[in-house]
């Protein structure tokens, strides 16, 4: 079993729409987790931390699930420039490095 | 702030020639420091990191080698590219801890 799995999509969505990815991670000691965002032919960047209790930046909202070891992204009332891939990311723990989905790609259509 | 430099942009090199690109941080002290690689519509690919000078850990066996001279710096080689070498090379930092990675611009890498 893959250490962390996604959906690889492609998510094609009209603009305005309400779309969910989830990731599922293979190590119940994971102990921190990321969604970073990815566009075309650039670097990844930061799009947000996902913490136990939820939580929301504007119009992403992310959610951890220890127990059936899955985080989710929301993405509400989509933008054309939402379109990116977005990779789950999780560390274990201590200086351990990050271990990277390998994305979920969305376009988001006028 | 915190800054992370890597160079070149983009390079071009025949098969079998030498490869250095160089990773640079500032405005931050004993970094963990990664090399990735990502082939064309792939996923990330862990090459090294590295948590202090001289301390590298190698996650795949390749052709490819690293070194950390000091403490912002992070250099990616190779004595000799084969044509898979090809890719695009991210370097990264993070503080120390579960803590969420910061990538260069990268470098696209192409053997000819």
């Amino acid at each position: 079993r893959k250490e962390v799995e996604q959906d690889p999509g492609p998510f094609n969505v009209p603009e305005g729409a309400t779309v969910a990815f989830n990731c599922t991670y293979s190590n119940s000691a994971s102990q921190s987790f990321f969604w970073y965002r990815q566009d075309c032919r650039k670097e990844p960047k930061l799009l947000m931390s996902v913490y136990s209790s939820g939580n929301e930046d504007g119009r992403f909202t992310a959610q951890l699930n220890r127990a059936s070891q899955y985080i989710s992204l929301l993405i509400r009332d989509s933008k054309l420039s939402d379109s990116a891939t977005y990779l789950c990311v999780v560390i274990l723990g201590g200086n351990t490095p990050l271990v990277f989905g390998k994305g979920t790609r969305l376009s988001v259509i006028a | 702030s915190q800054t992370i430099h890597q160079w070149p942009a983009t390079l071009v090199q025949p098969v079998g020639s030498p490869l250095s690109l160089e990773c640079t941080v500032e405005g931050t002290s004993n970094p963990n420091l990664y090399w990735y690689r990502q082939a064309a519509g792939r996923g990330l690919q862990l090459l090294f990191y590295s948590v202090g000078i001289g301390q590298i850990s190698s996650e795949v066996p390749q052709n490819l080698s690293a070194s950390r001279p000091q403490d912002r710096q992070f250099i990616l080689s190779s004595k000799k590219l084969l044509l898979s070498d090809s890719g695009f090379y991210l370097c990264a930092w993070s503080v120390r801890g579960a803590q969420p990675q910061h990538f260069g611009d990268g470098t696209r890498l192409s053997i000819l």
